[in-house]
Order: C-alpha cells, then sequence, then structure tokens
C-alpha cells in the first residue's frame, strides 16, 4: 500500500511490550485533542480524544496523558500487537469551528 | 454501516482538467471537511462546512472548489488552477456545530495523480 508519511519519527517496538508516542502542541489554547491511527493506504481512525479540563483518559489498551504545562500530549498503547503498527498523529482543537490542527505523525513498527 | 464514503480510490488527472471527487455520509453529521495530505506532512485544511449551503476556506483553497447542495455530500474540484495536485484527499465529517469539540470521522480517501 502507499506510504502516507515519509521521514517520519519512528518508534519500534517489541510485540508485547508498551508503547509510548509524543505529541507536541502548539496552542496553549487549544481545548481539545484526539489521537488517531492511520494504516498504509486509509484514513486516519479515531482512536481516543481528551478535553483540557483532563489530564488522563484511559480506553481500551490506550491512555492518554495530557500535560497543558508543557504542552505535551502522549498516547501509551499497553501491550502492542502486530495490528497496531501504523502511523499515529495528534490533534488539537485551535479554535471555535473544530478547526484542528494536525501533527505530521510517528511510525509505529510492532515486530513479532 | 454508518461511514464516510469516498469515490473513487484512485484517479488520475490530464493537464488543463478539472476533477471532482466525491464524499458521502451518512452519519447526519452537520460538519464535512476537506483535507490534502503529502508525505511527511500533517493533515492540511482545504475548505469546510458547517451546514448546507455554506462553506468556508481552509488554509489552503486556492485552486480547489467545493459545493454543499445536501446534508450527506461534499464533493471537492480539483481545478486546472491548482499546479501540484498530485496526494492523498482526505474527507472528514463531525457532528460539529462550532465549540462542541467533536472528533471528526474520516473517509479512506482518494490518490490523485498527474498523468
Amino acid at each position: 500500500g502507499e506510504s502516507v508519511g515519509l521521514h517520519l519519527p519512528t518508534l519500534s517496538v517489541q510485540e508485547g511490550d508498551n508503547s509510548i508516542i509524543n505529541c507536541a502542541y502548539s496552542n496553549s489554547a487549544s481545548d481539545y485533542f484526539i489521537w488517531y491511527k492511520q494504516e498504509s493506504g486509509k484514513g486516519p481512525q479515531f482512536i481516543i480524544d481528551i478535553r483540557s479540563n483532563m489530564d488522563k483518559r484511559q480506553g481500551q489498551r490506550v491512555t492518554v496523558l495530557l500535560n497543558k504545562t508543557v504542552k505535551h500530549l502522549s498516547l501509551q498503547i499497553a501491550a502492542t500487537q502486530p495490528g497496531d503498527s501504523a502511523v499515529y498523529f495528534c490533534a488539537e482543537n485551535i479554535g471555535n469551528n473544530n478547526d484542528m490542527r494536525f501533527g505530521a505523525g510517528t511510525r509505529l513498527t510492532v515486530k513479532p | 454501516d454508518g461511514g464516510i464514503t469516498q469515490s473513487p480510490k484512485y484517479l488520475f488527472r490530464k493537464e488543463g482538467q478539472n476533477v471532482t471527487l466525491s464524499c458521502e455520509q451518512n452519519l447526519n453529521h452537520d460538519a464535512m471537511y476537506w483535507y490534502r495530505q503529502d508525505p511527511g506532512q500533517g493533515l492540511r485544511l482545504i475548505y469546510y462546512s458547517q451546514i448546507v449551503n455554506d462553506f468556508q476556506k481552509g488554509d489552503i483553497a486556492e485552486g480547489y472548489s467545493v459545493s454543499r447542495e445536501k446534508k450527506e455530500s461534499f464533493p471537492l474540484t480539483v481545478t486546472s488552477a491548482q499546479k501540484n495536485p498530485t496526494a492523498f484527499y482526505l474527507c472528514a465529517s463531525s457532528r460539529g456545530r462550532p465549540g462542541s469539540n467533536q472528533p471528526q470521522h474520516f473517509g479512506d480517501g482518494t490518490r490523485l495523480s498527474i498523468l
């Protein structure tokens, strides 16, 4: 399939290990954040979101942490599986029209 | 199943030709968006629409046009004025009224190439 992101930061982990993917966002006034997963040749898939009044939110095997002091967002994936291999990117809502800004992403590769 | 359908998956454009990318959603979402994705870059907003018969330019609207005649449909036309149209085009929708902080959900994209 086509590569949706060349020259991206990469993270390689062993199957079963935990993964941490980081994102620095730009606007201190941003109040809503989303993590997406994008597989080759496909559209981004919503994983989890968090509002700025929260520091942490958990989903199934995923946790998002928000540090507003340093404008940093992270996605933790527990017990990483080969199917988790994809490009992951964060998005922040910078305006009142659901105007999202998207990071370029990190390529996660899971080794069996 | 509810979702967003983009067609075609692959599209080729000749010099001087306009092409139209289709986007249909059955999620009953008010807002729809078009993005362009280039290798190694974040998504860039081309146009968005919050309600039927209304749309706004995004960051890179030059060389593109849209219409929103129906809630379900938001086609994008790549005109001959767009000099570098080769990219992966993504359509999204959300429940968002302004400030609602709702996630955008994406289709599986159309890859446009120049012949």
